[in-house]
């Protein structure tokens, strides 16, 4: 069975700051993981995924995470923030037999000050 | 062009009362989902089929009903709606064959359920 944990419900930072979400997983068999954005009234947007292959994955709008495996780890960085970045964002783990099912970390609300 | 879409985009309901959301892809994807986004913005798997054939069927009351007229199509449809109903549907859709799971969702912008 697979389970994500999003350190920080809330997070702030200012404009130009470095921005990091904390994502912690937890699955038997190799995991897949994503990170998805949602902005106000819309639905979720893919910003990465890691599969296999590199642990350092770069996204959209410049955003980029890296897995790693010792750590049980997939934070989101973005190394400065703008005022568009503010949004709910969340975490995610799949992994090989599991069906398809996505099971999603209860969200991160980036808020970025100017 | 969108993607996936769903309808309505809002729904106001009494309690008892019967409703469907729709929901369409054009993205030619062989999977597809449902889930619920509470007040919290927690969000939960309800259904997903593959091909129009169900594989994920997560603890959920009968009175939601997944239908797949094809595998574009993924309909909700849900009886004797329940103050607790309310909430955030989200549809979705990945390519991939199920058990294989490294694809991507890509998500409807929701319907929001008030159920009063």
């Amino acid at each position: 069975a697979q389970s994500v944990t999003q350190l920080g419900s809330h997070v702030s930072v200012s404009e130009g700051a470095l921005v990091l979400l904390r994502c912690n997983y937890s699955s038997s068999v190799p995991p897949y993981l994503f990170w998805y954005v949602q902005y106000p009234n819309q639905g979720l947007q893919l910003l990465l995924k890691y599969t296999t292959g590199a642990t350092l994955v770069k996204g959209i709008n410049g955003f980029e995470a890296e897995f790693k495996k010792s750590e049980t780890s997939f934070h989101l960085t973005k190394p400065s923030a703008h005022m568009s970045d503010a949004a709910e964002y969340f975490c995610a783990v799949s992994a090989w037999g599991s069906q398809g099912n996505l099971i999603f970390g209860k969200g991160t609300k980036l808020s970025v000050k100017p | 062009d969108t993607a996936v879409s769903q309808t309505p985009k809002y729904l106001v309901t009494q309690m008892g009362n019967d409703k469907s959301i729709k929901c369409e892809q054009n993205l030619g994807h062989d999977t597809m989902y449902w889930y619920k986004q509470d007040s919290k913005k927690f969000l939960k798997i309800m259904f997903s089929y593959n091909n129009k054939e169900l594989i994920i069927n997560e603890t959920v009351p009968n009175r939601f009903s997944p239908k797949s007229p094809d595998k574009a199509h993924l309909n909700l449809h849900i009886n004797s709606l329940e103050l607790g109903d309310s909430a955030v549907y989200f549809c979705a859709s990945s390519s991939g064959p199920a058990g294989r799971f490294n694809s991507p969702l890509h998500f409807g912008n929701g319907t929001r359920l008030t159920v009063t």
